[in-house]
């Protein structure tokens, strides 16, 4: 089965970091771009940026450049999404997807929900 | 980046409703198109994608058309289980993926 299993759920206190993991299985990890999606609660769904697996290039949305760092380690099949420094406002629901047909997104992680509360 | 519009917000249907949902593109993006369904607390699901094809396993009374800035996804007779929000998406990250504020149909 092809699929996307994400890392549980994080409570963080506020300028502490956090890395998340997205793993792949049933398929050629390195084959597909990873994507990164945020979605607020109540909120929409915002693309955040994604990685080749392959060789580990990225892109991210202007809104998310510099604030986080998304990564790759293709031996374990993994992508991560990286905070250094924790905001209130990072509090959301965080999916990664997998690239298809351009940048339409076939398979998705369950999602991993992030709450930053001091 | 390309900004992306969805109408109506919202809309209440009965089943066996035809249901469209259009979505706009500030500005042509060919066929760089999909749609998503997402029901509460779940994981978006592809439905559409380059406009018009349909994801393997959905059901074919989702349809998907358009080019350009402005394209269309019908749902030809609604059943209870296609209650949710659905999401546009321009699929070209060269062009700045960016998705449409979705619509929500509910249940009249």
């Amino acid at each position: 089965e092809v699929q996307l299993v994400q890392s549980g759920a994080e409570v963080k206190k506020p300028g502490e970091s956090l890395r998340i993991s997205c793993k792949g299985s049933g398929y050629s990890f390195t084959s597909y771009w990873i994507s990164w999606v945020r979605q607020m609660p109540g909120k929409g769904l915002e693309w955040m940026g994604r990685i080749d697996p392959s060789d580990s290039y990225t892109n991210y949305s202007p809104s998310f450049q510099g604030h986080v760092t998304i990564s790759a380690d293709k031996s374990i099949s993994t992508a991560y999404l990286q905070w250094s420094s924790l905001k209130a406002s990072d509090t959301a629901m965080y999916y990664c997807a997998r690239g298809y047909s351009g940048d339409a997104f076939d398979i998705w992680g369950q999602g991993t929900m992030v709450t930053v509360s001091s | 980046d390309i900004q992306m519009t969805q109408s109506p917000s919202s809309v209440s249907a009965s089943v066996g409703d035809r249901v469209t949902i259009t979505c706009r593109a500030s500005q042509g993006i060919s066929s760089w198109l999909a749609w998503y369904q997402q029901k509460p607390g779940k994981a978006p699901k592809l439905l559409i994608y380059a406009a018009s094809s349909l994801q393997s396993g959905v059901p074919s009374r989702f349809s998907g058309s358009g080019s350009g800035t402005d394209f269309t996804l019908t749902i030809s007779s609604l059943q209870p289980e296609d209650f949710a929000t659905y999401y546009c998406q321009q699929a070209n990250s060269f062009l700045g993926v960016t998705f449409g504020p979705g619509t929500k149909v509910d249940i009249k």
